[in-house]
């Protein structure tokens, strides 16, 4: 079966702090994508990033970084010295090759960065 | 700039009203899928299709809830007949399998916003 776990429901910081969203995710699968999506208060999702079962390198765009570790099941995502717009709610997704490329999401997690 | 296009926006409607909700995908893409996304149970799949075939629609209420996609431009998702539990924003995505190793990204429609009174 697959899942894919956001345990931090919603998380508060202070403008300019950073901060980590955490994605646990589960399947037997060997090839598959991870990605992560934001869905600002506007409700729509945007894509940010992509990334499959054999790239485990780590990736940075801007104040964006993700973190893809194999061993722990795990597609960090934290946003350096966050801002304002960064208000969203975020969610992680699994899609699995062998499951027909269905879409798996977490449940989200709500950043609020405060001025 | 490509776009999935979501109509209507938002619609309310009385309990035992027929609700259609459409969706245009992005020109080129092979799948479509549709969410439901409410506070209590976040983004639900309840169908997807790929080059306009259903592939799995286990997620969808059968005895009410169906989608179809009569040709490549369009997805609907209907509901007959509507009850108040099914008020939540419903999206539409799309996106481009190139085969089985190569998974694009999902692009989301703005949603369609329905309330059953």
């Amino acid at each position: 079966a697959q899942k894919v776990t956001q345990a931090q429901t919603e998380i508060s910081v202070v403008e300019k702090e950073d901060v980590t969203l955490d994605c646990v995710y589960e399947t037997r699968d060997t090839t598959y994508y991870l990605f992560w999506y934001k869905q600002p208060p506007s409700g729509e999702l945007v894509f940010l990033i992509r990334r499959n079962s054999f790239d485990e390198q780590n990736e940075i765009s801007g104040r964006y970084s993700w973190n893809f570790q194999k061993s722990t099941s795990s597609f960090n995502f934290t946003i350096t010295a966050s801002q304002v717009v960064d208000s969203a709610v975020y969610f992680c997704a699994l899609s699995v090759v062998n499951n027909f490329n269905k879409f798996y999401f977490g449940s989200g997690t709500k950043l609020n960065v405060k001025p | 700039d490509a776009r999935v296009t979501q109509t209507p926006r938002h619609k309310v409607t009385e309990m035992g009203q027929e609700v259609t909700m459409r969706c245009q995908p992005i020109l080129g893409h092979n799948t479509v899928f549709w969410y439901r996304q409410t506070m209590m149970q976040g983004l639900e799949l309840l169908a997807y299709f790929r080059n306009r075939a259903p592939l799995d629609d286990s997620g969808m209420p059968k005895d009410r809830f169906s989608a179809e996609m009569p040709d490549a431009t369009l997805a609907t998702l209907k509901i007959q007949p509507s009850e108040p539990r099914d008020s939540a924003v419903y999206f539409c995505a799309s996106g481009l399998v190139l085969g089985p190793a190569n998974t694009g990204e999902l692009f989301f429609g703005e949603g369609s916003r329905l309330t059953v009174l």
